[in-house]
C-alpha cells in the first residue's frame, strides 16, 4: 500500500517557470510534511517542511500549499533556474520514520 | 561539525558475501534513521534509533540485516549472506527534532 502518492515522475519546465509537484497521502494521523531535493550521486537534502496546521509556508522560491481536507499537498518552485534541475520527494511522518513519495525528476532548461 | 557521513561511499561485494555500512550522525542529534534507495522502490525505512531506546527494525526487509548503534552515536548497518536484490543507496539520517538530515549515502553493488 503506497501510502504517499507522488506526480508528475517528471517534469521539464523553462527557465523562469513555476514548477508544481503534487503529493497525496492516506494516512490522517500524518503530522509533518517535508520535501526534499537530491542530486544525483548526492542524499536527500531537505528543502522545507510543512505541519497540518498552516495551508501554506514559503521558503525563499519555494512554497508548499497543503489542503488538510483533501489530504492533498503540492511544492511550487518560483521562477526555477537550471540549478532547481534534480530529483523532488515528498514525505510524510506520525513521529519519527518518513514515508516518501517515489520522488519527480524536474529539469529546467 | 560538518553533516552526516557514511563510508564507503561505494562497496561492491559477492554474492553471500557480508558487508558492514557505516554511519556518523550530526554531533548532538539523538535519532538516527537508515532507509534504502533503489531504482524499483524509493526511498524505504530500514530501521530507526532515538536515544537509549529499542530500536524500530519493522522496516528490516529480512533477518539477513541489523544494526547497532555504539555510544549513541555511530551506527551501522549489517548485511549478511547478500544477495543481488540488496543492491541499492544506503542512506542514513539523524535528527535532534522533526528534521530530518542525510548522509551522502553508500551504494552497495553485489555481483
Amino acid at each position: 500500500q503506497q501510502q504517499v502518492k507522488q506526480s508528475p515522475q517528471s517534469l521539464i519546465v523553462q527557465k523562469g517557470g513555476i514548477p508544481i509537484i503534487n503529493c497525496a497521502y492516506e494516512n490522517t494521523a500524518f503530522d509533518y510534511f517535508p520535501w526534499y531535493q537530491q542530486f544525483p550521486g548526492k542524499g536527500p537534502a531537505l528543502l522545507i517542511a510543512i505541519r497540518p496546521d498552516v495551508s501554506e509556508k514559503k521558503e525563499g522560491r519555494f512554497t508548499i500549499s497543503f489542503n488538510k481536507s483533501a489530504k492533498q499537498f503540492s511544492l511550487h518552485i518560483m521562477d526555477s533556474q537550471p540549478g532547481d534541475s534534480a530529483t523532488y520527494f515528498c514525505a510524510a511522518s506520525v513521529h519519527s520514520t518518513l514515508t516518501f513519495g517515489k520522488g519527480t525528476m524536474l529539469l529546467v532548461s | 561539525g560538518a553533516g552526516v557521513s557514511q563510508s564507503p561511499s561505494n562497496k561492491v561485494t559477492e554474492k553471500g558475501k557480508d558487508v558492514e555500512l557505516r554511519c556518523d550522525p550530526i554531533s548532538g542529534h539523538t535519532a538516527l534513521y537508515w532507509y534504502r534507495q533503489s531504482l524499483g522502490q524509493g526511498l524505504e525505512f530500514l530501521i530507526y534509533f532515538q536515544g537509549n531506546s529499542a530500536p524500530d527494525k519493522s522496516g528490516l526487509p529480512s533477518d539477513r540485516f541489523s544494526a547497532e548503534r555504539t555510544g549513541g552515536s555511530v551506527s551501522t548497518l549489517t548485511i549478511q549472506r547478500t544477495q543481488q536484490e540488496d543492491s541499492a543507496v544506503y542512506l542514513c539520517a539523524s535528527s535532534l527534532e522533526r528534521e530530518q538530515y542525510f548522509g551522502p549515502g553508500t551504494r552497495l553493488t553485489v555481483t
